[in-house]
């Protein structure tokens, strides 16, 4: 398997954008995760999914972000309007069902909001 | 809620020398899983090592070991034979077995750890 793919690997924006971050987890992982890093806060879960359905949002600073999860094999985070203190690296995370698995990282979006 | 604090935010170490990074956390839960995740600079999050609080043998792979006290909620990561490879930020995590292992898992703010020529 490939692997937790996220695309794109860099993304520059203007202020007021929309910006829109994907996810493909790996096959049979039914969780999935995004997770936000900065250096101030350091790595934060946004929101999760499970089977599709999402879980827990509390993690989603504001409603400017929104995240879906339409297939088992496809996720979005969206940021509507973007704004500079949005810049970070967004992680996703996939994982088989159980809490004695372990969970796959994508290699991260790294978003610059100027 | 858990909380993880990693209070040594950067090491640095000689080639080939040992180093222990340190790792408290914070939680009413009994069984729970522990995790250390190494980020070189590729930003790559890699699983290092892990512990399931139940087992009281201290988990290792091969130059990587830890020293899991449960009572003191200390989760230390060991790493023998330091090699430059090892650079990189180290992530203590853990992860709760009440959403049976649904839900995410929570960060300490990390260690640089430097290892030196």
């Amino acid at each position: 398997d490939a692997g937790v793919i996220q695309s794109p690997r860099h993304e520059v924006t203007e202020m007021g954008q929309e910006v829109t971050l994907r996810c493909k987890p790996i096959s049979g992982h039914n969780s999935l995760f995004w997770y936000r890093q900065t250096m101030m806060r350091g790595l934060e879960l946004l929101i999760y999914f499970n089977n599709n359905v999402p879980i827990d949002d509390s993690g989603m600073p504001e409603d400017r972000f929104s995240a879906k999860m339409p297939n088992a094999s496809f996720s979005t985070l969206k940021i509507q309007p973007s704004e500079p203190r949005d810049s970070a690296v967004y992680f996703c995370a996939s994982k088989r069902q159980g809490y004695d698995t372990e969970a796959f990282f994508g290699q991260g979006t790294r978003l610059t909001v100027v | 809620a858990q909380t993880v604090t990693q209070s040594q935010p950067e090491m640095s170490v000689q080639e080939a020398e040992t180093v222990t990074l340190s790792c408290t956390y914070d939680t009413s839960e009994s069984n729970y899983y522990l995790f250390w995740y190494k980020q070189p600079p590729s930003r790559q999050m890699i699983l290092v090592i892990r512990q399931e609080a139940y087992k009281q043998q201290n988990a290792t792979e091969n130059r990587f070991s830890v020293n899991f006290q449960k009572a003191a909620k200390s989760f230390s990561l060991k790493i023998s034979d330091s090699q430059l490879g090892d650079t990189a930020m180290y992530f203590c995590a853990f992860q709760s077995s009440s959403g049976g292992g649904a839900d995410g898992l929570t960060f300490g703010k990390g260690t640089h750890l430097i290892i030196q020529p």
